[in-house]
């Protein structure tokens, strides 16, 4: 294993449910990051956390919202989903700064199902 | 603008030939590079990155990549294929002034291992 886990693994919820994601890296990191597989795509970054602060967010709609309450957890709360946001969400964590070039280590992900 | 391309979909490669995974990018200056998988319901695991010196690198699980700079490519490589790489693979860049967070993924190359 990695050292990062996400639970739940698979969640499927209606477009007016409100549901969480929740990630925990065991590795010491300073940075976290939620990403959205989807088949045949790039890995699209959703959000990033550095010592606990958002560092970025790509333009992601609001109805995805972080919460990063110490550098060892991170959350993705979701409402109001549309289909098209059925995917894999991927959480991530790395060491960011100097010296090195760090690489990222993955949870397994949860597969989200919006119906 | 940045990007990465893996230019094939789908590799096809028998049991015990060599394999290639090819991956080219478009960064400014110079660039790190890496290499992930992903098996089947799992996130994705670091192989190798290329950060500076030998342009041959060794990674996890018999992999290698080779950086070329005139080519701006950096293929993945393995001698002797088994049907357990059978996976997607999945190349990312930054450009040395660049965060961690702002890696540009590759859309992923499915490999299949055939006995």
């Amino acid at each position: 294993e990695t050292g990062v886990t996400q639970t739940p693994r698979h969640l499927v919820m209606g477009m007016t449910n409100k549901k969480s994601l929740k990630c925990e890296q065991h590795l010491g990191h300073n940075a976290m990051y939620w990403y959205k597989q989807s088949a045949k795509k790039p890995l699209e970054l959703m959000f990033v956390y550095s010592l606990e602060e958002r560092v970025e967010n790509n333009s992601v709609p609001s109805r995805f919202s972080p919460e990063c309450p110490n550098s060892s957890h991170l959350f993705l709360h979701l409402h109001t989903l549309q289909p098209e946001d059925s995917a894999l969400y991927l959480c991530a964590s790395s060491q960011e700064g100097p010296p090195g070039v760090w690489e990222q280590y993955f949870g397994p992900g949860t597969r989200l199902t919006v119906t | 603008a940045q990007s990465v391309a893996q230019p094939e979909d789908q590799v096809n490669v028998a049991e015990g030939n060599p394999l290639t995974v090819k991956c080219t990018y478009s960064v400014s200056g110079n660039p790190y590079l890496f290499w992930y998988v992903q098996y089947p319901n799992r996130g994705l695991q670091f192989l190798l990155k290329y950060i500076t010196g030998d342009n041959l690198v060794k990674g996890s699980y018999g992999f290698e990549a080779e950086f070329n700079k005139s080519q701006t490519s950096f293929h993945l490589k393995k001698p002797s294929a088994l049907v357990s790489d059978s996976a997607l693979y999945f190349c990312a860049v930054r450009g040395r002034m660049d965060s961690n967070y702002q890696l540009i993924w590759g859309a992923g190359t499915k490999l299949i291992i055939k006995p």
